[in-house]
């Protein structure tokens, strides 16, 4: 079945820096893939997805690129805001299974400072 | 629209006991999935269900079972509680059982089993 790798588990990063996470899978055919962001003790929430037939998206001060070929896919933030501080966590839709089942990865502690 | 409602939102259970947790969309979603969440473990995916009546086994489903009779409920039933269960479970639910629509998760339930 699909695997999720994410990296790093944690970040730290001044207010202002760049901040980069990046997530691998395993099966070729998946077909989706989204970004959660997870503020403390609050449920995760959307902040940005990507379809295996597109390699970048923007929206505002994040984007998110994939590597089909490489099986890989990145969520950039810019500018960052001590708002910004959660956990992350990417996601890969398998095609080939039944339903919208995602696979999640272990998730990026993003720290941001001012 | 209350979206994704669960209850209860905290519970302490004794070990071997059962209990069920409710979820409920009012969003017309077809899919819906049960994930737990623990430290350093990410969401990993309990059971899912497509639509009413079509439920599957996602990546951690021992211990745990699921019904969906309407569209609307997807109650997770724990049959015999044990302390390996003490986590946070989310529901989810999405638009279409196609895949590539994100998730709306609900605000959680907090379970420990003593």
């Amino acid at each position: 079945g699909e695997n999720v790798e994410q990296h790093p588990s944690t970040l730290s990063v001044q207010e202002g820096d760049s901040a980069v996470i990046k997530c691998t899978y395993s099966d070729s055919a998946s077909n989706y893939f989204p970004w959660y962001k997870q503020e403390l003790g609050k449920r995760p929430q959307l902040i940005i997805d990507i379809r295996s037939n597109v390699g970048e998206k923007k929206d505002q001060r994040i984007a998110v690129t994939l590597n089909k070929t490489a099986k890989h896919f990145s969520l950039h933030i810019t500018e960052t805001q001590p708002e910004d501080s959660a956990v992350y966590f990417c996601a890969a839709k398998p095609a080939n299974q039944a339903g919208t089942a995602l696979i999640f990865g272990k998730g990026t502690t993003l720290s941001v400072s001012s | 629209n209350a979206g994704v409602t669960q209850t209860p939102k905290f519970q302490v259970l004794k070990t071997g006991q059962s209990m069920t947790l409710q979820c409920a969309q009012d969003m017309n979603h077809e899919y819906m999935s049960w994930y737990r969440q623990d430290p350093g473990m990410g969401l990993r995916l309990i059971h899912y269900s497509v639509g009413a009546g079509i439920t599957d086994q996602g990546e951690v489903p021992n211990g745990y079972n699921v019904s969906r009779s309407t569209t609307e409920d997807f109650p997770l039933r724990l049959l015999s509680a044990a302390p390996s269960q003490t986590s946070v479970y989310f529901c989810a639910s999405s638009y279409s059982s196609q895949g590539g629509y994100g998730y709306t998760f609900g605000s959680g339930t907090r379970l420990t089993v003593v």
